[in-house]
């Protein structure tokens, strides 16, 4: 079946280090994201990309990076950075038209903590 | 602001019973999703919504484009239907509002 895929579903990492979190689909999807999730919050938008080798900063971006080289993958780095990078992250994909999102699918997250 | 409101936060309800969940925005969009996220985290795309209604099993939404207005209803809810409610909608970039937590008891 198709999806998408996050890996891990915990991540503890020590403060200072950078981490990086898995997204993979196999959905043919041009369009890829990552969200943060903080409790009492919306999602937020950290990254997206909407076809391979290009990504676009969201409203979050700071103390985050990206890479799109393959359609199928768009991993995440948490750096150092990031003041408060203890949170819930998603991953999403669609097919993308300029007005429209179709197929928009979720990932099951990655719950990172930073001790 | 949020761009887009939800209501009610919290909603308890006895099983069997009809819910209603709304959703308001306030930016010019091309679709409204309704999605659902279990205890567990990952989030499933219940409807897409450009207009009108569309319906699922006991899944109804429901989409006033002129109001900037979508309700999710479950008709007989049931204990799985136990989860956080999303709207979501595309506008120039998709806007989350912060979720309706559904609690319903056996």
């Amino acid at each position: 079946d198709g999806g998408i895929t996050q890996s891990p579903k915990y991540l503890f990492r020590k403060e200072g280090q950078n981490v990086t979190l898995s997204c993979e689909q196999n959905l043919n999807h041009d369009a890829m994201y990552w969200y943060r999730q903080d409790p009492g919050q919306g999602l937020r938008l950290i990254y997206y990309s909407q076809i391979v080798n290009d990504f676009q900063k969201g409203d979050i971006a700071e103390g985050y990076s990206v890479s799109r080289e393959k359609k199928e993958s768009f991993p995440l780095t948490v750096t150092s950075a990031q003041k408060n990078p203890t949170a819930f992250y998603l991953c999403a994909s669609s097919s993308w038209t300029p007005h429209s999102a179709y197929g928009y699918t979720f990932g099951s997250g990655t719950r990172l903590t930073v001790v | 602001k949020n761009e887009v409101e939800q209501s009610p936060q919290n909603l308890t309800a006895q099983e069997g019973e009809f819910i209603t969940i709304n959703c308001s925005y306030s930016v010019g969009i091309s679709a409204l999703h309704w999605l659902q996220q279990h205890p567990g985290g990952g989030i499933v795309s219940l409807f897409m919504l450009s207009s009108g209604k569309k319906k699922h099993g006991r899944l109804i939404a429901t989409i006033n484009i002129q109001e900037k207005h979508s309700s999710l209803h479950i008709t007989a809810s049931h204990p799985r239907d136990s989860a956080v409610y999303i709207c979501a909608v595309l506008g120039n970039q998709f806007y989350f509002g912060t979720g309706t937590s559904l609690t319903v008891i056996p």
